[in-house]
């Protein structure tokens, strides 16, 4: 089965501040990848997709970026953080059935 | 935007209830609709894949149904445990076209079972 790794678990960065958050895939090939974040409320919030390498769909206008250099690798960045950047977020992988998902990473920007 | 909805919002039920989502989802390009259960400090993890019309899946005490005409798919709980305690999401996959491979997620369930 896929494990996703994604780190850091926790980040506590100063608004202005860039961002890099790293999702790695073990365990299949040519997957697709998302970046979650849970909104508030309960649900998981879209923020960007990628069936392939260089290719990035981005559900919903804000401060962030994503990018997929690698077949397995999905990075999450922003150039200058804000306060309403915090929360919790989650990198998923799915490859024929089901979705995998890293640990998530709580984001508190102060 | 693709608007999947969960009810009800959250369930308060005692031990040994028996209890019920629902998951409503447009129903034109179905391609799949998965369950996912999420406990608090713990990464979603999958309950069902689910992609016929009229499909029904168990596992355990805990199964689930789905209807791609009318959009809609239930999940039920026989006999909820306090570890059944979590929140409940579904999540759809539409067939081709501009949101290929997208996997977007209803607002949840959550769901607490008191002994």
């Amino acid at each position: 089965s896929q494990t996703i790794h994604q780190w850091p678990a926790t980040l506590v960065q100063p608004v202005g501040s860039p961002l890099s958050l790293e999702c790695t895939v073990e365990g299949t090939s040519n997957p697709n990848l998302y970046w979650y974040r849970q909104a508030a409320g309960r649900g998981l919030q879209l923020l960007f997709y990628s069936v392939g390498i260089g290719q990035i769909s981005s559900e919903v206008p804000q401060n962030l970026s994503a990018s997929r250099p690698q077949d397995r690798q999905f990075i999450l960045s922003s150039k200058k953080l804000l306060l309403s950047d915090s929360g919790f977020y989650l990198c998923a992988c799915r490859g024929l059935s089901e979705a995998f998902f890293g640990q998530g990473t709580r984001l508190t920007v102060v | 935007i693709l608007n999947v909805e969960q009810s009800p919002q959250s369930l308060h039920v005692q031990e040994g209830d028996s209890t019920n989502f629902t998951c409503s989802f447009p129903s034109s390009n179905f391609y799949a609709l998965h369950w996912y259960r999420w406990e608090t400090a713990k990464s979603p993890e999958a309950l069902f894949v689910m992609t016929l019309n009229g499909d029904e899946k168990k596992k355990g005490r805990i199964s689930a149904t789905l209807n791609t005409k009318e959009g809609y798919s239930y999940l039920y709980i026989k006999g909820s445990q306090p570890e059944d305690s979590a929140t409940y999401l579904c999540a759809l996959i539409k067939a081709g076209g501009t949101s290929y491979g997208k996997l977007t997620f209803g607002q949840g369930t959550i769901l607490t079972v008191h002994p």
